[in-house]
């Protein structure tokens, strides 16, 4: 299976600060059709999961562009350009590349 | 607007079981592969299981292999998740979500629904 290790576990965030999580995978999540099948989602408190990005760098629809996602092979991030109360939650990266599908552990963002 | 209701969950007895329904509407459900992932109290999510939009392929975590089935009624816009034999270790919010492409799962679930509870325990 496809580990999938996300740091850091807890990011302490000032309002209007950038953050950065990183998500590191223990297999290249290159596909053979040529797609890098790397996702993220954030869970906000008492809500279900909502997908911000998809395959490294796609930002799904509704969602501010001060979220961004970089990497390749088997190093990711998710990046908040400017941290607002509302992004308080837990991000989980995902890798869609191989079966099982697997996600990280979770990086509970909070502000300071 | 895509939306999906689950329903089902609730307290179970060890080695008893359960059976989850996710009832979408908003799009073509027959052209979109499905989901189910869990989550236990204070974790992590975890992917359980997937089925393409035809329902002739589906896919299966270890953990619930052989005790768990994925299954759908497109006529009735409706997934569900049959679990026999469960063990306490199954006590988790139940999402079922929506796959990009009828037979894609490499870009996630999108959107999820509210999740069921279910709680196996003596």
């Amino acid at each position: 299976d496809v580990v999938m290790t996300q740091s850091p576990l807890s990011l302490p965030v000032t309002l209007g600060q950038p953050a950065s999580i990183s998500c590191r995978s223990s297999q290249s999540l290159v596909y053979s059709d040529g797609n890098t099948y790397l996702n993220w989602f954030q869970q906000r408190p008492g809500q279900s999961p909502r997908r911000l990005i998809y395959k490294v760098s796609s930002r799904d629809s509704g969602v501010p562009d001060r979220f961004s996602g970089s990497g390749s092979g088997t190093d990711f991030t998710l990046k908040i350009s400017r941290v607002e109360a509302e992004d308080v939650g837990v991000y989980y990266c995902m890798q869609g590349t191989q079966w099982p599908l697997t996600f990280g552990g979770g990086t509970k963002v909070e502000i300071k | 607007e895509v939306q999906l209701l689950e329903s089902g969950g609730g307290l179970v007895q060890p080695g008893g079981s359960l059976r989850l329904s996710c009832a979408a509407s908003g799009f073509t459900f027959g052209n979109y592969a499905m989901n189910w992932v869990r989550q236990a109290p204070g974790k992590g999510l975890e992917w359980v299981s997937s089925i393409t939009g035809s329902g002739s392929n589906t896919y299966y975590a270890d953990s619930v292999k052989g005790r768990f089935t994925i299954s759908r009624d497109n006529s009735k816009n409706t997934l569900f998740l049959q679990m026999n034999s469960l063990r306490a270790e199954d006590t988790a919010v139940y999402y079922c979500g929506k796959g990009p492409s009828p037979t894609g799962f490499g870009s996630g679930f999108d959107p999820w629904g509210q999740g069921t509870v279910v709680t196996v325990s003596s």
